[in-house]
């Protein structure tokens, strides 16, 4: 199975600020997706990012608010820029591999 | 476009009572997988079983079992003799098949499933 490690676990922002979401996976891998929970909420995929191309947004989420990097073929950001309270989810990085999705454990962002 | 449809949003049952959690979905799609995952209370996604739209056999691992019906667009999901332990939310997910394997999912809303002592 794909090990995801995803930093920060958690943190609490001040409005405004911008965080930086890393995801490491210990395989190779064509496509990483990115997903938000909110609160009691269910998982949206933000994007999908392939390694040497911009990402790919899904409706409702911009690359000037979501910015994603995929430098090579094991790792990725996404980036929550000017956040507000409404930012305050878990982020999800996910992978596929050996017929299943892989989802690391998240990072928890709250926002005051 | 695609939906998925739990409209379970929270079930209670005795333990070791069987339970069914139902799944529904719409995709304009040919082709496309089925997910389940479970999230328990400590908040990581777990992956039950993955289905091909091809595959309409139903599977069965323990005490879980799926009942694909595609005449009906519904993935069901069953746990027999239920336990403590079986307590979580659980999603049903659709994704289209990319070529290279599943794409981004699209989740149902999820069912907080309760197993009481």
């Amino acid at each position: 199975s794909a090990v995801i490690s995803q930093k920060p676990s958690r943190d609490i922002c001040q409005r405004g600020t911008s965080l930086t979401i890393q995801c490491q996976v210990d395989s190779q891998v064509t496509m990483m997706f990115w997903y938000r929970q909110q609160p009691g909420q269910s998982l949206t995929l933000i994007a999908t990012a392939n390694q040497g191309s911009e990402a790919t947004y899904e409706s409702g989420f911009v690359i000037d608010k979501f910015p994603i990097s995929r430098p090579n073929l094991t790792f990725s950001t996404l980036t929550v820029s000017n956040m507000s309270p409404e930012d305050s989810s878990i982020y999800l990085c996910s992978v596929e591999g050996y017929g299943e999705l892989f989802f690391g454990e998240g990072s928890r962002l709250t926002v005051l | 476009a695609q939906k998925v449809t739990q409209a379970q949003t929270e079930i209670s049952v005795v333990e070791k009572e069987d339970v069914t959690l139902d799944c529904v979905y719409e995709t304009r799609d040919t082709t496309y997988y089925l997910f389940w995952y479970k999230q328990p209370p400590s908040g990581e996604l777990v992956f039950l079983i993955r289905r091909n739209s091809f595959d309409e056999q139903n599977e069965i691992s323990g005490r879980y079992s799926w009942n694909f019906q595609k005449s009906t667009s519904s993935f069901n999901f069953t746990i027999t003799a239920s336990q403590v332990v079986d307590s979580a939310v659980y999603f049903c997910a659709l994704s289209p098949y990319s070529g290279g394997g599943a794409d981004g999912l699209t989740f149902g809303k999820g069912t907080h499933l309760i197993i009481q002592p």
